[in-house]
């Protein structure tokens, strides 16, 4: 069953603007990550947040959290092309014997 | 990272056969391994817990029977569709857990099922 809602979809941002992707998520977590995927590719693991945690950085990259509002966002700073993929949060509920249950996923188009 | 592989990356069968996809952990152990699977511009969905050694654990709506795991080892899990038909055609993602106190899934890169 899905967990995780990420909005907007799909989002169309020129090169260099920064995109922000939201996810929202039901139950208590112990975690949530945020991957990226290629189309027709696997997925990259780009960062992890704790529930404990409220903000991560990791280069161009910046994770906030919101436990009270069961929620997180993904910035995308300077964004480049490469940066074109969808992106996925993920959220490890408490009690859920290890598995992360993965939202719908937002397109991100880079227009050069 | 730790590197997870999968294969074959694209398999087209024809329908009625099976057809088995490895997952393997290439650099460390995995007592965990998950299958997710896949349709177009859609998101992972999580069809079994592989468990090295035991029975794996279906999510509710898998067909335990079509969707055969066997996790044999601590660095191998292999998915078998059995009797494939063309609803079964999807993308395939295997990830591993190195501990279950470990918080990062890593993931392999994916197979692509085609059934005719």
């Amino acid at each position: 069953s899905q967990q995780g809602e990420e909005d907007p979809q799909a989002l169309s941002i020129q090169e260099g603007e920064n995109a922000t992707m939201n996810c929202s998520y039901k139950t208590s977590i112990n975690n949530l990550q945020w991957y990226r995927q290629n189309s027709g590719r696997g997925l990259v693991h780009l960062i992890l947040i704790r529930s404990n945690e409220r903000e991560k950085h990791s280069g161009r990259l910046r994770v906030t959290l919101d436990t009270s509002k069961k929620s997180s966002s993904l910035l995308i700073t300077a964004s480049r092309a490469a940066d074109t993929a969808s992106y996925f949060c993920a959220t490890e509920p408490m009690n859920r014997d290890d598995k992360i249950i993965f939202g719908k996923g937002t397109r991100l188009h880079i227009l050069p | 990272g730790a590197v997870v592989s999968q294969h074959p990356s694209r398999v087209i069968c024809k329908s009625g056969t099976s057809v088995k996809i490895e997952c393997r952990s290439l650099d460390f152990q995995a007592t965990t391994m998950f299958w997710y699977r896949q349709f177009p511009k859609k998101s992972l969905m999580l069809m079994a817990t592989s468990n090295e050694g035991s029975k794996a654990t279906y999510e509710q709506g898998v067909e335990k029977d079509k969707f055969l795991i066997n996790h044999a080892s601590l660095t191998l899990s292999t998915l078998t569709v059995t009797s494939a038909h063309p609803e079964d055609s999807s993308f395939y993602i295997c990830s591993a857990r190195s501990t279950p106190q470990t918080d990062t899934q890593y993931f392999g890169p994916g197979t692509r099922l085609t059934v005719l």
